[in-house]
């Protein structure tokens, strides 16, 4: 089975720290995300990459950056934490199947705390 | 732009079925999908859907598709205690290289 995994299952920090998410699949999957998740407002897409070193902005990027280096890992930045960046964090990978479906598989998610 | 609507919530007594509803306005959607969320958990896959099939069975879950009005549903047969989760419908377009577009997922509730 892929495995995704986020380091961090639950985080709290202080408002204008800066904040490392790390997510890492096993699979060789080449295309990767991060979504946010909050109540009423469902998942939301920040950043994606389809490959190392490459990033492309998702819905809601502003405040967040990202970081491949590798294609197994791919990291979410939060340069200086706010208040309203208090959410789960959901990292997910994929790779492109035949049938052209992307089917995501997600890790268990990152619950921030910022205060 | 792309949106996906779900139903917040859906109660239903432990063996009835479930049928949770979503719309999507993009005409160009290609494949949809359904995941579940456990409590405390990331989302899981239950199955997706190619937009020139109308249907999909698979065990106890039947996908339907109505591509002219852009309705999708999932119908839970012998709806369990252990089905309680978060249902998320989703879409994404062409090919691959593309992205989903989730709706804000529907809390379906079964008591005994």
């Amino acid at each position: 089975d892929v495995k995704v995994t986020q380091s961090s299952r639950y985080l709290v920090k202080r408002t204008g720290e800066k904040v490392f998410l790390e997510c890492v699949q096993d699979m060789d999957h080449e295309n990767m995300f991060w979504y946010r998740q909050d109540p009423g407002l469902g998942l939301r897409l920040i950043y994606f990459s389809y490959d190392v070193k490459m990033k492309e902005k998702g819905d809601i990027p502003e405040g967040y950056s990202v970081s491949r280096e590798k294609k197994e890992r791919f990291s979410l930045i939060l340069e200086s934490a706010s208040t309203n960046q208090t959410s789960m964090y959901l990292c997910a990978s994929s790779f492109s199947q035949g049938t052209g479906a992307n089917v995501l598989t997600f890790g268990a998610g990152s619950r921030l705390t910022v205060l | 732009g792309e949106d996906v609507e779900q139903s917040l919530f859906l109660s239903v007594r432990e063996g009835d079925s479930s049928v949770i509803n979503c719309t999507y306005t993009d005409s160009s959607s290609t494949y949809l999908y359904w995941y579940k969320q456990e409590p405390g958990a990331g989302l899981q896959l239950l199955t997706y859907i190619f937009s020139n099939m109308d249907m999909k069975q698979d065990q106890r879950l039947t996908v339907l598709l109505n591509k002219k009005d852009k309705h999708l549903s999932l119908r839970i047969a012998d709806t369990q205690t252990g089905d309680s989760a978060i249902y998320f419908c989703a879409e994404s377009m062409n090919s691959g290289y593309s992205t989903l577009t989730f709706g804000k997922g529907t809390m379906l509730l079964v008591s005994p």
